[in-house]
Parts: C-alpha cells; sequence; structure tokens
C-alpha cells in the first residue's frame, strides 16, 4: 500500500448503528486530519492530530469520535448519526516541521450515508 | 473571519489553451499559506501548488503557476496548455491560525477541458 488509504470506501448505516472509518498513511508523516465534505459546501476540517495528540477540534458533535494510536493510524468513531451527516469523509496526513509549506496528502475518502 | 473564496462554479477551455481559476481569501494573520488541490471524478484530493505569504516570486510546477495578487488578496491558478484529463474540480485552500492548524477551503471550481 502506498500514500493515504481510507475504509471502508463506502459506508451505508442507519442512525442507531456504530460504525467507524480507517485511515492510514504509509508515507511516514506526523500528523494526520479529518474532513467532511457535503456537496456544494466547502471542506470542512474536523480534527487534527499532531505526533498522536489531537490539537485542534473544530466544534464537532460528540457523535463523532477520533482516536489515534499511532502517528500512522487513524479512526473516526460514528455513532447515532444524523442524515445531514452524510458526506465523503476524506483523510489526509502530513509532516509538520518549523514551516507551513508541507502540503496534505489526501486518501481517496469514505462516502457515508446515513438512512 | 478567515475566509476562501471561489467565485467560478464552473469553467469550460479548449484544449491546449490557458486558463485561470479565481481565488480570494481573508485573513488578518501576518503568516499564512495558499495551496490549490485538484479532486478528479474518483474524489482524492491531489495537491498542485503551494504559495507562501512571504514568497515573492509567483509559485511554479509544471504547467500551474499561482498568480499572487498580496494587496489584493487574491491567488489565482493558470493552468497552461490545458490537457483533457485537467477536467476535475479545484480547491483553493489556506492555511492559518496562531497554530497553523487551521485549514480553509474554498466551495471548488469544476473545470472542463473541451477536445
Amino acid at each position: 500500500e502506498t500514500g493515504v488509504t481510507q475504509t471502508p470506501r463506502h459506508l451505508v448505516m442507519g442512525m442507531t448503528n456504530k460504525k467507524s472509518l480507517k485511515c492510514e498513511q504509509h508515507l511516514g508523516h506526523n500528523a494526520m486530519y479529518w474532513y467532511k465534505q457535503s456537496a456544494k459546501k466547502p471542506l470542512e476540517l474536523m480534527f487534527v492530530y499532531n505526533f498522536k495528540e489531537q490539537t485542534e477540534n473544530n466544534s464537532v458533535p460528540s457523535r463523532f469520535s477520533p482516536e489515534c494510536p499511532n502517528s500512522s493510524h487513524l479512526f473516526l468513531h460514528l455513532h447515532t448519526l444524523q442524515p445531514e451527516d452524510s458526506a465523503l469523509y476524506l483523510c489526509a496526513s502530513s509532516q509538520e516541521g518549523s514551516y507551513w509549506y508541507n502540503e496534505q496528502f489526501f486518501g481517496p475518502g469514505t462516502r457515508l450515508t446515513v438512512l | 473571519a478567515q475566509k476562501i473564496t471561489q467565485t467560478q462554479p464552473g469553467m469550460f477551455v479548449q484544449e491546449k489553451e490557458a486558463v485561470t481559476l479565481d481565488c480570494t481569501y481573508d485573513t488578518s494573520d501576518p503568516s499564512y499559506g495558499l495551496f490549490w488541490y485538484k479532486q478528479p471524478s474518483s474524489g482524492e484530493m491531489i495537491f498542485l501548488i503551494y504559495q507562501g505569504s512571504y514568497d515573492q516570486q509567483n509559485a511554479t510546477e509544471g504547467r500551474y503557476s499561482l498568480n499572487f495578487q498580496k494587496a489584493r488578496k487574491s491567488a489565482n491558478l493558470v493552468i497552461s496548455a490545458s490537457q483533457l484529463g485537467d477536467s476535475a474540480m479545484y480547491f483553493c485552500a489556506m492555511r492559518a491560525g496562531r497554530t497553523g492548524n487551521q485549514f480553509y477551503f474554498g466551495t471548488g471550481t469544476s473545470l472542463t477541458v473541451i477536445p
């Protein structure tokens, strides 16, 4: 595997289900991110992890729970979601240092549908 | 408020012609970074080019160049010699904030290259 991988690629779940999205980066990066991409809306940054520590939580509802066990893996645990949570969830990683010019590398995303 | 604005929902360009995709940004932070990403129909976001707020020269990467006008707060992407494979969504993004951990994306521009 190379780059950033995400599983599953597609997920359909009911509002009472519990599911998890998985992201793995094979780039040796030290930062990982979760984004939500809804139709006709800007990409929304949800969570940021630097060196496994959560550094940003952009007012995301508690029904989304991130987990970063190490610098290569990132999970997004989902429970009691709402239909408006249906979106493409993108994971990204980057190598953070003293400068901001390091671009983010994105995974292919998980298309989530909440019924 | 930190914000990225892309005013062109859709653009068409003839193959082999050049095209400019507009992006304006708003931030009060003295340090920030500007990025352009390409998102094909497959969903994966692909990094294209970066411009730092203190960079004196416009960034270039192959057929991509960034027309950075700091006073106007604009960071337009120029694609020269368009190819059919350039058809995709294009997103302008800004990295800013005290810690540099805030990322803001525009709503995107859909580019279609016509043979």
